[in-house]
């Protein structure tokens, strides 16, 4: 089993849409998550981290749930500025490197 | 205030031949991060070093990769005698002191080999 899994996509959706994604880790001692934003080959930037309480960031909502092993990014009211690959990212401990999911590409279309 | 510098932005080689990439990190960071990315694939972690010294390399190819981070000048990565495979974009990461949490990464250095 992977260490971080994502559905790889493409989600399309219309522009106004509300839009979901999941991404499940295997190592449940995981300490740390987080969701970074690729456009087109270009570097990863950090979008949001993720934290047990949840946590909300304007249309950006994230969520933990340590009992399934998943994270999960909700997109609501979707623009096509928000068009990119969407990495879910875990740090299984404190001295241990990032490790990233393959992504998933989502495309909001006018 | 520069962000992670790297160059080149593209390198194209043919089999055989050297590659060299570079990584300046942001001012004030002292720990660089190595990634790899294969077409279609997600970032794959390769080493992690401070100044001149190597931190966590177990994600480098045992044969034809090294890295380094000298006391002056950027961290280099180095591929010899370059396959096919070893086609990818390189992103390079910066933090401050300790494993970091927040990465901020280069625009990567994109490698064609011929």
């Amino acid at each position: 089993r992977k260490e971080v899994e994502q559905d790889p996509g493409p989600f399309n959706v219309p522009e106004g849409a509300t839009v979901a994604f999941n991404c499940t880790y295997s190592n449940s001692a995981s300490q740390s998550f987080f969701w970074y934003r690729q456009d087109c080959r270009k570097e990863p930037k950090l979008l949001m981290s993720v934290y047990s309480s949840g946590n909300e960031d304007g249309r950006f909502t994230a969520q933990l749930n340590r009992a399934s092993q998943y994270i999960s990014l909700l997109i609501r009211d979707s623009k096509l500025s928000d068009s990119a690959t969407y990495l879910c990212v875990v740090i299984i401990s404190g001295n241990t490197p990032l490790v990233f999911g393959k992504g998933t590409r989502l495309s909001v279309i006018a | 205030n520069a962000g992670v510098m790297q160059n080149p932005r593209h390198l194209v080689r043919r089999r055989g031949q050297e590659a060299r990439l570079r990584c300046s990190p942001m001012k004030g960071h002292s720990h660089v991060y190595w990634y790899r990315q294969l077409p279609e694939e997600g970032l794959k972690f390769m080493v992690y070093l401070q100044k001149e010294n190597i931190i966590d390399e177990s994600g480098m190819p045992k044969e034809r990769f090294s890295a380094e981070f000298p006391k002056e000048g950027p961290s280099i990565l180095r591929i010899q005698q370059v396959v096919r495979g070893d086609s990818a974009a390189y992103f390079c990461a910066s933090s401050p002191p300790g494993w970091g949490e927040k990465l901020f990464f280069g625009s990567g250095t994109q490698l064609s080999v011929l």
